[in-house]
């Protein structure tokens, strides 16, 4: 079976300050991990995706994320906070079986920024 | 390319009486998943559709049930509603071959 926890259900940073949401995983094989961002009444947006092709993964509005494997470790960076970055965050591993995945996701991070 | 859309994006209904979403998968996908979203237990997978043939299912009761169509449309029915299937019910899809699944923007259900 496969899990993710997220430290921290809330997390709190001021507009320009970094931004460190973290993601902990749990997998028999090696895994393809995601992040995803959720807006006030909306569905999933991907931010970005391990598909262990690089460990350090680039994604959308700025965000990073660093896999390492013998901290379990995927965690969600970002230089520098805009206001437009506060919604929750969820991390997801990916459990392949067969042919298709089912999504595991962890329990989310709501990221507040004020100005 | 569009994305997923989903229909309706609100209903309320009251217990005891069913419910149908419904799902379009981005154009080209074959794979739809659907997930419930609850503030108490999160985001649970429900259940995984690929050409009309469900291939995985969550740990939920057979109130819940799905299907899929030829043109990879899905959609998932919820019979005997229960107060606590008030949810937001999310499908995703994913194109044949790859992990990366696309999230529609949900179906808000309230169950009175």
């Amino acid at each position: 079976a496969q899990s993710v926890t997220q430290l921290g259900s809330h997390v709190s940073v001021s507009e320009g300050a970094l931004v460190l949401l973290r993601c902990n995983y749990s997998s028999s094989v090696p895994p393809y991990l995601f992040w995803y961002v959720q807006y006030p009444n909306q569905g999933l947006q991907l931010l970005l995706k391990y598909t262990s092709a690089a460990t350090l993964v680039k994604g959308i509005n700025g965000f990073e994320a660093e896999f390492k494997k013998s901290e379990t470790s995927f965690h969600l960076t970002k230089p520098s906070a805009h206001m437009s970055d506060a919604a929750e965050y969820f991390c997801a591993v990916s459990s392949s079986n067969s042919g298709y995945s089912t999504l595991t996701f962890g329990k989310g991070t709501m990221l507040l920024v004020s100005p | 390319k569009a994305g997923v859309t989903q229909t309706p994006r609100y209903l309320i209904k009251t217990r005891g009486q069913q419910v149908t979403l419904s799902c379009s998968p981005i154009s080209g996908h074959r794979s739809v998943s659907w997930y419930q979203q609850t503030p108490g237990q999160g985001l649970q997978f429900l259940f995984e559709y690929f050409s009309e043939t469900q291939r995985n299912k969550g740990n939920f009761p057979g109130r819940f049930s799905g299907r899929q169509f030829s043109n990879s449309r899905s959609e998932m029915n919820v019979s005997t509603l229960e107060l606590g299937d008030s949810a937001l019910y999310l499908c995703a899809s994913s194109a044949s071959g790859t992990d990366t699944q696309y999230f529609g923007p949900g179906t808000r259900l309230t169950v009175l």
